[in-house]
């Protein structure tokens, strides 16, 4: 059973491009999270996604940034436009339905932007 | 608002030395309580949970962590460190009864060990 699984691993956009960043939950798993870790910094939520629904997108910036779960495929973040300040490490988290903070984390994609 | 807060960004320990990271959260009511630990360029790894019941938690990789309820406290300790320790180690809390599940993290605490 393979983990969540997040592509590509490092990313370089240069200013003003868009990033697709990838996630496949676990097998089972039909919840995902999006966090974003800017350097030396922890862990920051952005969004929270069941299959084709959005539940909670407090911590998304108001602009560029989307996300979405399709009832078929990964979960998607998109950055359009980027800038040097989204250059982070951003994680993908998946859980169970129903499950209490069973999160499982993925080893996430760096996006440095040049 | 609810926060997490590491105050040791750096800690050096020699190897065989115990261990303490310290963390305190800000939360009207108990929170959920976890550690994670992040090796360099990877996701983050469980260490151990805390919801309710016993105060003093067992988790992986012989860590254990006190709840400490008058401190708002959550501090993970170990007995004896081994060099494969060094990594970065983050605290976090969720919140009961929360509709989104959402974790609010700590800084993060860098631990070196040395030989």
């Amino acid at each position: 059973n393979a983990g969540v699984m997040q592509n590509p691993r490092h990313l370089v956009r240069r200013r003003g491009q868009e990033a697709r960043l990838r996630c496949s939950p676990m097998k089972g798993h039909s919840h995902v999270y999006w966090y974003r870790q800017l350097p030396e910094e922890g862990l920051k939520f952005m969004v929270y996604l069941q299959k084709e629904n959005i539940i909670d997108e407090s911590g998304m910036p108001k602009e560029r940034f989307s996300a979405e779960f399709p009832k078929e495929g990964p979960s998607i973040l998109r950055i359009q436009q980027v800038v040097r300040g989204d250059s982070a490490a951003y994680f993908c988290a998946s859980s169970p339905p129903e499950s209490n903070y069973g999160y499982t984390f993925g080893s996430g994609t760096r996006l440095t932007v040049v | 608002a609810q926060s997490v807060t590491q105050p040791d960004i750096h800690i050096t320990v020699s190897e065989g030395a115990s261990l303490e990271l310290r963390c305190n959260y800000s939360y009207g009511a108990t929170p959920y309580l976890f550690w994670y630990v992040q090796s360099p360029g990877q996701g983050l790894q469980l260490l151990l949970k805390y919801f309710s019941g016993d105060t003093l938690v067992q988790g992986i990789k012989g860590f254990e962590a006190e709840f400490k309820r008058s401190q708002s406290s959550f501090n993970l300790r170990k007995p004896s460190v081994h060099w494969s320790d060094a990594a970065e180690y983050f605290c976090a809390v969720g919140f009961y009864g929360g509709a989104t599940n959402k974790l609010i993290f700590g800084t993060g605490t860098l631990l070196a060990v040395q030989p």
